[in-house]
C-alpha cells in the first residue's frame, strides 16, 4: 500500500462548478498535513496546512479524519486558473522532515 | 522576499558523469531538503540538511550525496549517472522550529538534470 495514495484524476469541471478531492494515509503516526498545487512543469507551491479542525481559506476548505486517515480538499466556484496537480502530503513526523506526497490530482476547469 | 534558488536550471550529462546541483534557501531557514520527481512519478524525498548536519535521507543509493555551507545553501551531487537519474530535482527550505506551522517547506523551481 502507498503511503499517500490519491485518485490522479483527471477531474475535468467547468469553470464555477465545486469539486473534492480525497486522499489517504497509511502512517497512523502522521501529524502534520498539507496540501500543495503544482503546475505543469513547475514546482509545487503551497495551497494550505491541514489541521484537525478543518480549516478554509476563501474557495478551499480542507478536512483531516485521523480515524479514517483521510484527507480532503473541497474547490468551490472553480475557476480556469485552478487548473493544476494537487498534491496530498504528509509529514509522518511533524516539523521539519521529510515530506511524503501523494502522485497528485489533476484538475482541469474548462469555459 | 526572495524565495529558494536553484541552480542551473537545466543540466545535461551522460551516463557515468557527476552532477552538481545548487540550492539557496529563504532568508533564515535553517533546513534544506532536496527532492527528486521523476517523469510520472511523485516526488521522493532525498536528503535534509539542517545547520550544516544530514537529518535524513531517503530510500537513493549513496551515489546520491550532498552537503549544506555555513550559510545554509546546499549542493547536491550525484555521482555515476545512470539514465533513470533524469528528473526533475527539487529543493525546499523551512525553519526548523519543531512546530508544522513554522516548519512548512517552500520550494524552488527545481533543476531539471537530463542523463543521455
Amino acid at each position: 500500500r502507498k503511503e499517500v495514495e490519491q485518485d490522479p484524476g483527471p477531474f475535468n469541471v467547468p469553470e464555477g462548478a465545486t469539486v473534492a478531492f480525497n486522499c489517504t494515509y497509511s502512517n497512523s503516526a502522521s501529524q502534520s498535513f498539507f496540501w500543495y498545487r503544482q503546475d505543469c512543469r513547475k514546482e509545487p507551491k503551497l495551497l494550505m496546512s491541514v489541521y484537525s479542525s478543518g480549516n478554509e481559506d476563501g474557495r478551499f476548505t480542507a478536512q483531516l479524519n485521523r480515524a479514517s486517515q483521510y484527507i480532503s480538499l473541497l474547490i468551490r466556484d472553480s475557476k480556469l486558473s485552478d487548473s493544476a496537480t494537487y498534491l496530498c502530503v504528509v509529514n509522518p513526523t511533524g516539523g521539519g522532515n521529510k515530506l511524503t506526497f501523494g502522485t497528485g490530482t489533476q484538475l482541469k476547469v474548462e469555459l | 522576499e526572495a524565495g529558494v534558488t536553484q541552480s542551473p536550471t537545466h543540466l545535461i550529462k551522460t551516463r557515468g558523469q557527476q552532477a552538481t546541483l545548487r540550492c539557496s534557501p529563504i532568508s533564515g531557514h535553517t533546513s534544506v531538503y532536496w527532492y527528486q520527481q521523476a517523469l510520472g512519478l511523485g516526488l521522493q524525498f532525498l536528503l535534509w540538511y539542517d545547520e550544516g548536519e544530514e537529518r535524513n535521507r531517503g530510500n537513493f543509493p549513496p551515489r546520491f550525496s550532498g552537503r549544506q555551507f555555513p550559510n545554509y545553501s546546499s549542493e547536491l551531487n550525484v555521482n555515476a549517472l545512470e539514465l533513470e537519474d533524469s528528473a526533475l530535482y527539487l529543493c525546499a527550505s523551512s525553519y526548523h522550529l519543531g512546530r508544522p506551522s513554522t516548519d512548512t517547506q517552500y520550494f524552488g523551481p527545481g533543476t531539471r538534470l537530463t542523463v543521455l
